[in-house]
Order: C-alpha cells, then sequence, then structure tokens
C-alpha cells in the first residue's frame, strides 16, 4: 500500500535558520505529492504541491521538488521565521480513491 | 469565501450517547472525507465519499457512520461513543481535478469521558 514516512521530530531552530524536513514515499503509480501545514489550534493548509517528477512546489519560501529516483519530497525554507512555528504534514494521494495518506507529522519550533 | 465548515469545535459527550458532526462545503466539491489526528499517529482516514450517495470506508471506520444526502453536507456519526473515539476529527473536501489538494476544516475535539 502507500505510505508516507517523514523524519522524526520535534525540530528547534534559531530564527533565519536553514530549514529541511525529510519525506520520502512508497506508492504504485504516480502519485501527487503534498506538504501540509497546522498552526496552532487550526486546520491544515496546503502549503505546496507536485504533480509529476522534477516538479517543484514553492509558497511563502518554502520549496519541494518530486524526486522519482529517490522517492522523496523534501520541504526547505533558506531562512525561517517565528511564524513558521506549526506542525508539517507530507502527504500523497495516488489512485481513483482519492484518498490522502499522510506522514505523522513533524513540530517545528523557530525561536527568535 | 471557499470554505469547509465543522461543528462543534469542542464537544465533550459520555460515553454511549450518540452524537453528529457535521461538516459542509461551499465549494460545490465533489470529494470529501474525515480524517481524525491523534498524537503520534498522525491523520488517518475514516470514511470519504466520491460524490453524493456514494461513500466508502478508510482506513479506520470501526464506531462510525457517514451519509451524504446532498453534495454539500457529509456529516459524521458515532452511534455508541467510546473513549477510545477521543480524537480531534477533520472535515476536507475537493475538486476532481486530480492535482488538487484538499481543503480542510478547522477540526472538532471530541471528548468522549
Amino acid at each position: 500500500g502507500n505510505s508516507v514516512t517523514q523524519m522524526e521530530g520535534p525540530v528547534t531552530l534559531s530564527e533565519e535558520a536553514f530549514l529541511t524536513i525529510n519525506c520520502t514515499y512508497t506508492a504504485t503509480g504516480y502519485p501527487s505529492l503534498f506538504w501540509y501545514v497546522q498552526y496552532p489550534g487550526e486546520g491544515l493548509q496546503l502549503l505546496l504541491k507536485a504533480t509529476k517528477a522534477d516538479d517543484k512546489g514553492s509558497n511563502k519560501g518554502f520549496e519541494a521538488t518530486y524526486r522519482k529516483e529517490t522517492t522523496s519530497f523534501h520541504l526547505e525554507k533558506g531562512s525561517v521565521q517565528v511564524s513558521d512555528s506549526a506542525v508539517y504534514f507530507c502527504a500523497l494521494r495516488a489512485g481513483a480513491n482519492s484518498k490522502l495518506t499522510f506522514g505523522k507529522g513533524i513540530t517545528l519550533s523557530v525561536r527568535p | 469565501e471557499a470554505q469547509v465548515t465543522q461543528n462543534p469545535r469542542y464537544l465533550i459527550t459520555v460515553t454511549g450517547k450518540k452524537l453528529t458532526v457535521t461538516c459542509s462545503q461551499n465549494m460545490n466539491h465533489e470529494y470529501m472525507s474525515w480524517y481524525r489526528q491523534d498524537p503520534g499517529l498522525g491523520l488517518r482516514q475514516i470514511y470519504y465519499s466520491m460524490n453524493v450517495e456514494v461513500t466508502d470506508k478508510g482506513d479506520v471506520p470501526e464506531g462510525y457512520k457517514v451519509s451524504r444526502k446532498e453534495k454539500r453536507n457529509f456529516p459524521l456519526i458515532l452511534e455508541s461513543p467510546s473513549p477510545n473515539q477521543t480524537s480531534l476529527y477533520f472535515c476536507a473536501s475537493r475538486g476532481t481535478a486530480t492535482n488538487y489538494g484538499y481543503t480542510f476544516g478547522s477540526g472538532t475535539r471530541l471528548t468522549v469521558v
């Protein structure tokens, strides 16, 4: 079946540090890949997405590239801010039933 | 504003007392889904619906029911809640394009005592 594996957390960074959150996946066919962000007390928001190999999704300074050869979709940001503190979920969708399969999520805390 | 609306936001109930969590979307989306979020487990799909009167089980459907009588509404029903259903629940919807992500509601925090 489909699965998403995220690096273990939590992650604590200082403001303006470089961020990488690893995500790898297992799926049949050619999934669409997503990063969702959950700010404290809120629902999930779509952060970025990529639908085919070598696509790069980007939003709010975050980027992730769909790497089919390594089955990865790592999230990066060059300079994090305190306001980026949230839980980040990697997810994929493959197949006709449109189910989103999520990783376990990772909590990012950015200190001033 | 395009959104998914869940109610209530918070609910405390007792074991065995039937409850319904409502979900409504105003985007004319075909697909709707319910997820539960638990610490260390991420989000797991409970049920989903591909259109009116078309529903199917997700990964953790036991103890839950759903219905899709209208396109905009997708209520989650707990006929006899138990403490292991204490969780944070999210409703989500999306349109038919294959590269669309889901739009999520704000969540319902349910506590069963």
